[in-house]
């Protein structure tokens, strides 16, 4: 059972370059976010799916891109990568339902700096 | 909107001694709270959750929290600390959408031998 699984787990980027964090996850859950950890402010979050082909902005979208074309995969895209963007990114999903029944899964984590 | 404090960034008890990890919450209805651990180097695990009814959760490990409406906090309390228990706490409050978490800044606990 792999549960949530983020590649890659580090990842060094030069300012300008693009990148996609790929998030893949075998139970078949609905609902699936990415956060982004810095110190102090724990996990925010980034963009949300709540189906294939649905997806919506969580609290700091910009900079960010997404697709939910697959229940498995929800992959996170930089377009053009901001030494901001240096953190350390999380994937969750969870199944649809009650939220009280259906607590988030998480990845391990991707940590990317931004040179 | 909602939000989450978590008034104390660092926090070190000696193996043995009781533990209790502050967290304060706004958010305007009945809020959905959470208590995550996270170990280095690994993602978030779920403690213990708050929906509704009785104010006093258990979760694993032995962490228990309470939820008091009136001071509008859910503080994580262990009678016990181990020294397997040093981690970084995060408190949440989740939306009743079930579609947004917001977590507080952290504690990070250190445990004395």
């Amino acid at each position: 059972n792999a549960g949530v699984t983020q590649t890659p787990k580090f990842q060094v980027l030069k300012t300008g370059q693009s990148m996609t964090l790929q998030c893949a996850q075998d139970m078949n859950h609905e609902y699936m976010s990415w956060y982004r950890q810095d110190p102090g402010m724990g996990l925010r979050l980034i963009h949300y799916s709540v189906g294939a082909g649905i997806t919506d902005q969580g609290e700091v979208p910009n900079g960010y891109n997404v697709s939910r074309s697959t229940t498995e995969d929800f992959p996170l895209r930089l377009l053009s990568a901001a030494p901001s963007q240096t953190s350390v990114y999380f994937c969750a999903s969870r199944a649809q339902g009650a939220v009280s029944n259906q607590p988030q899964h998480f990845g391990d984590g991707t940590r990317l700096s931004i040179l | 909107a909602q939000s989450v404090t978590q008034p104390d960034i660092h926090i070190t008890v000696s193996e043995g001694a009781s533990l209790e990890l502050r967290c304060n919450y706004s958010y305007g209805a009945t809020p959905y709270l959470f208590w995550y651990v996270q170990s280095p180097g690994q993602g978030l695990q779920l403690l213990l959750k708050y929906f509704s009814g009785d104010t006093l959760v258990q979760g694993i490990k032995g962490f228990e929290a309470e939820f008091k409406r009136s001071q509008s906090s859910f503080n994580l309390r262990k009678p016990s600390v181990h020294w397997s228990d040093a981690a970084e706490y995060f408190c949440a409050v989740g939306n009743n959408a079930g579609n947004m978490l917001t977590f507080g800044g952290g504690t990070r606990l250190m445990v004395k031998p």
